[in-house]
């Protein structure tokens, strides 16, 4: 059955650097997404992007983060200048444009500020 | 904001017992609810997406029921299993929006042999 595969499984990095996170979403898929979880918090909605572009953003997705599909396969998440509060796992999902089907989510990536 | 409530937050069960838990979740603009099952180091694995009012899904063991009037969703768990502990995550989607979800805060499921 066809993955998303996200890299890197874990990222340490220092707060103020920049990290790029990559997904390779399911080439069918038609709407893409990155979600995060905090430790101990709920998931959270951070961008949705169809057509190649950006169709929704959340207010934690400030001028610090941006998302880019430049190839047509990878789909990135940037995040400029981390901040402590960035430690969370970052899921990549994407979805079917038709049907009443459910997402499909990567392993996730593990970013940690220090 | 859109408030996803998931209840019980966690729930600890003997082999063979049969469990349900609930989702509640504000019934306008309603599109479609969808259950997940995130089990510890994978990711989250899509169960069902349910549309209509009285919708009921089942996979194995497994089953759902969504009221949209009430606002609200069932998860049923017949004869548990130790690899069914998990976390059961519920996510509504809203008409309008580009079929993006906000989720609860999961009941994780413990299954003791």
């Amino acid at each position: 059955e066809p993955e998303v595969t996200q890299t890197p499984s874990h990222q340490v990095t220092q707060m103020g650097q920049e990290v790029i996170l990559r997904c390779v979403p399911i080439s069918n898929h038609l709407y893409f997404y990155w979600y995060r979880q905090i430790l101990g918090q709920k998931v959270e909605f951070l961008v949705s992007f169809y057509n190649n572009e950006i169709s929704e953003k959340s207010e934690i997705f400030d001028d610090q983060f941006s998302v880019e599909r430049p190839d047509g396969s990878n789909f990135t998440l940037k995040i400029r200048s981390t901040k402590l509060e960035d430690s969370a796992m970052y899921f990549c999902a994407g979805l079917r444009g038709e049907g009443n089907y459910g997402y499909t989510f990567g392993s996730g990536t593990r970013l940690t500020v220090v | 904001i859109l408030n996803v409530e998931q209840s019980p937050q966690s729930l600890h069960v003997q082999e063979g017992d049969s469990t349900n838990f609930t989702c509640s979740f504000p019934s306008s603009n309603f599109y479609a609810l969808h259950w997940y099952r995130w089990e510890t180091a994978k990711s989250p694995e899509a169960l069902f997406v349910m549309t209509l009012n009285g919708d009921e899904k089942k996979k194995g063991r497994i089953s759902a029921t969504l009221n949209t009037k009430e606002g609200y969703s069932y998860l049923y768990i017949k004869g548990s299993q130790p690899e069914d502990s998990a976390t059961y995550l519920c996510a509504p989607l809203l008409s309008g929006g580009y079929n993006k979800l906000i989720f609860g805060a999961g009941t994780r499921l413990a299954v003791h042999p």
